[in-house]
């Protein structure tokens, strides 16, 4: 149980395009979804929390409309990255905390890989 | 107040050995102390986790050991398995169901 799965794996764009990353809940309802990114040999950052049915929260540093979160679903957060440049490449992960689940536990998807070139 | 601070930033254990990586916080209202592992290219799973009522926690080789006064919790990795070689980051709620994340230790684990 408590599967999160990604969609895309791993994405290559052109700089200037946009991007969509979706994170679905497979087994369990999901009220809370985060949205970290990682780079390489890094800890995870996280970005921003997204609740259905109301708008995402940012963390700070984060630009919200360049980081565009939908949450649409107790199962589905989406995550678009807005007009792509190279120092957007990273590793997008998501996590989901369940509805009925332990306080505070996080099951992360399998991260997206973004080159943006 | 809200950092989590890991050590070490890397370790190498002969196989059978045992891997240890500690972890301290700062704020003492923390109440959950997850550890995730992550491979490479994949994102963490969730390992083991303790709250602050007990002082040990243990699941098969893994072992959460907790020091409220001291505030740090270490992993233990008993008999430690080439297979164990990835990163492990500890983690503290930061409110909201948020999670702060340590750096991260990158465990190899020679055969």
């Amino acid at each position: 149980g408590a599967v999160v799965s990604q969609h895309p794996s791993r994405v290559i764009c052109k700089s200037g395009t946009s991007v969509k990353i979706e994170c679905r809940s497979l087994d369990f309802q999901a009220t809370t979804m985060f949205w970290y990114r990682q780079f390489p040999k890094q800890s995870l950052m996280l970005m921003a929390t997204s609740n259905e049915g109301s708008k995402a929260t940012y963390e700070q540093g984060v630009e919200k409309d360049k980081f565009l979160i939908n949450h649409a679903s107790l199962t589905l957060s989406t995550l678009t990255v807005t007009s792509a440049h190279p120092e957007d490449s990273s590793f997008y992960i998501c996590s989901a905390a369940s509805v009925e689940g332990v306080t505070d536990t996080q099951y992360f998807g399998p991260g997206t890989r973004l080159t943006v070139l | 107040q809200q950092q989590v601070k890991q050590s070490p930033q890397s370790l190498i254990v002969q196989k059978g050995g045992i891997s240890i990586i500690n972890c301290a916080y700062e704020n003492t209202a923390f109440d959950y102390f997850p550890w995730y592992q992550q491979f490479p290219g994949k994102g963490p799973a969730l390992l083991i986790a303790i709250r602050p009522d007990v002082s040990e926690k243990k699941e098969g080789r893994f072992t959460i050991s907790f020091n409220k006064s001291a505030k740090q919790f270490s992993l233990h990795i008993m008999d430690s398995q080439p297979g164990d070689s990835a990163t492990y980051f500890c983690a503290a709620p930061k409110g909201g169901g948020k999670l702060i994340f340590g750096q991260g230790t990158e465990l190899s684990v020679k055969p």
